[in-house]
């Protein structure tokens, strides 16, 4: 089972930011929080992860709660070619990932 | 970036017949790939994991019999549906580890059997 807690669905206006939440309360020290996408019909493509330091790329930043139990995914300014399904995943790394159901993201014109 | 691509991209095949699709890692050599299934509106679920040089382990459920996996090279794993029925219809994903931390999945094969 996914170790991990998301909104089925969130929408969002072009342009603007996507904040997308993910709660994982029972992560473990060695494990990390990964992002991944699965536009329709494609591989889920890598976003971002961190253990512990929030963290930025070209594509988005990874904001990780202190305590660890919860984390957000921003994309800073949303283009309708973001609209996909959003998975948080914890993993110590060099194991089989785990996918929930994710997040569908939306974003409107 | 880390690219990982998948061949054939799409296959339609009778059923009976053996079907072959190949996961490569193009920028990285990958000593463990992973191969999922994802069946429509469904997540996907891992199917095996693929060790070059060792034999691959199969998930509860996931015959190995069936689904032959080959990882002869820190490059390539193939992965085999033999005697493909209609029920094993379904999106392949292949994903490929590059450093122990972080994984990169191939764009996926549909595969239909008639």
């Amino acid at each position: 089972d996914a170790k991990t807690t998301q909104p089925p669905s969130m929408d969002c206006a072009e342009g603007r930011a996507a904040n997308l939440p993910c709660n994982h309360s029972t992560i473990s020290g060695n494990e990390y929080v990964y992002w991944y996408r699965q536009i329709h019909s494609q591989g889920p493509q890598y976003i971002i992860h961190g253990l512990k330091n929030n963290e930025t790329n070209e594509m988005a930043s990874l904001i990780i709660t202190e305590d660890r139990k919860s984390s957000t995914l921003i994309l800073p300014h949303a283009t309708l070619r973001d609209t996909a399904v959003y998975y948080c995943i914890v993993d110590s790394g060099n194991t089989p990932l785990v996918f929930g159901k994710g997040t569908r993201l939306s974003v409107i014109a | 970036g880390a690219v990982v691509s998948q061949h054939p991209s799409w296959v339609i095949c009778k059923s009976g017949t053996s079907v072959k699709i190949e996961c490569r890692s193009l920028d990285f050599q990958a000593t463990t790939m992973f191969w999922y299934r994802q069946f429509p509106k469904q997540s996907l679920m891992l199917m095996a994991t693929s060790n070059e040089g060792s034999k691959a382990t199969h998930e509860q459920g996931v015959e190995k019999d069936k689904f032959l996996i080959n990882h002869a090279s820190l490059t390539l794993s193939t992965l085999t549906v033999t005697s493909a029925h209609p029920e094993d219809s379904s999106f392949y994903i292949c994903s490929a580890d590059r450093d122990g931390e972080t994984q990169y999945f191939g764009p996926g094969t549909r595969l239909l059997v008639l």
